[in-house]
């Protein structure tokens, strides 16, 4: 069965950082691109980023760029979000996802003072 | 940036009756690989979402046969044959032929 868990969210002030993680299970993890989804609360979807199966492409959301990263550990089938200078509007719930149909059930990241 | 349209904004459907939602790209999705890179996804109540139908037209495992994508170039059509209650949530396309974006979705409701 295949899993996506993402962990790491919460309460972070403005200005602060937070590291998302993403455990894959059940699918062969190197093979395939994976994306960052965010949903502010009440809106839609929102593409955050992406990265390729070794890592060494990765493209991100204008609104995020030089402060998101994201990257990947193969060894470990776990994807990652590194957010530093967290704004207000980066409040929402982020979704670790691959393109080939699978969600995990999202992580809520909160910003405020 | 390729910009994903749909319309209408929300749909009220009698339970059998059929349904259909329009998403339209900025830019032609047709890659040079000659695949179209344009996916379907609902997302129910509290739930994350779940792929329906990818590549314009291929149904995803398990996605049952009353959901069927059409389209090309820069228009594309969700239909659905006969709504059902547990077809509820909000309908999203997205394109990753450049990058990726999704459309402002399409709320699906039951009259």
């Amino acid at each position: 069965e295949v899993q996506l868990v993402e962990s790491g969210g919460g309460l972070v002030q403005p200005g602060g950082s937070l590291r998302l993680s993403c455990a894959a299970s059940g699918f062969t993890f190197s093979s395939y691109w994976m994306l960052w989804v965010r949903q502010a609360p009440g809106k839609g979807l929102e593409w955050v980023a992406n990265i390729n199966q070794d890592g060494s492409a990765k493209y991100y959301v204008d609104s995020v760029k030089g402060r998101f990263t994201i990257s990947r550990d193969n060894a470990k089938n776990s994807l990652y979000l590194q957010m530093n200078g967290l704004r207000a509007e980066d409040t929402a719930v982020y979704y670790c996802a691959t393109y080939i149909g699978y969600w995990g059930q999202g992580a809520l990241v909160t910003v405020s003072s | 940036d390729i910009v994903m349209t749909q319309t209408p904004l929300s749909l009220s459907v009698t339970p059998g009756q059929p349904a259909s939602i329009s998403c339209k790209s900025s830019q032609s999705l047709l890659h040079s690989d000659g695949r179209t890179y344009l996916y379907w996804y609902l997302q129910k109540p509290g739930q994350s979402p779940q792929l329906l139908i990818y590549e314009v037209s291929k149904r995803f495992s398990g996605v049952p046969d009353r959901f069927s994508g059409s389209g090309s170039g820069t228009d594309f059509t969700l239909k659905i044959s006969r709504v059902e209650a547990e077809d509820v949530g909000v309908y999203y396309c997205m394109q990753n032929k450049q990058l990726t974006t999704f459309g402002g979705g399409t709320k699906v409701e039951i009259k």
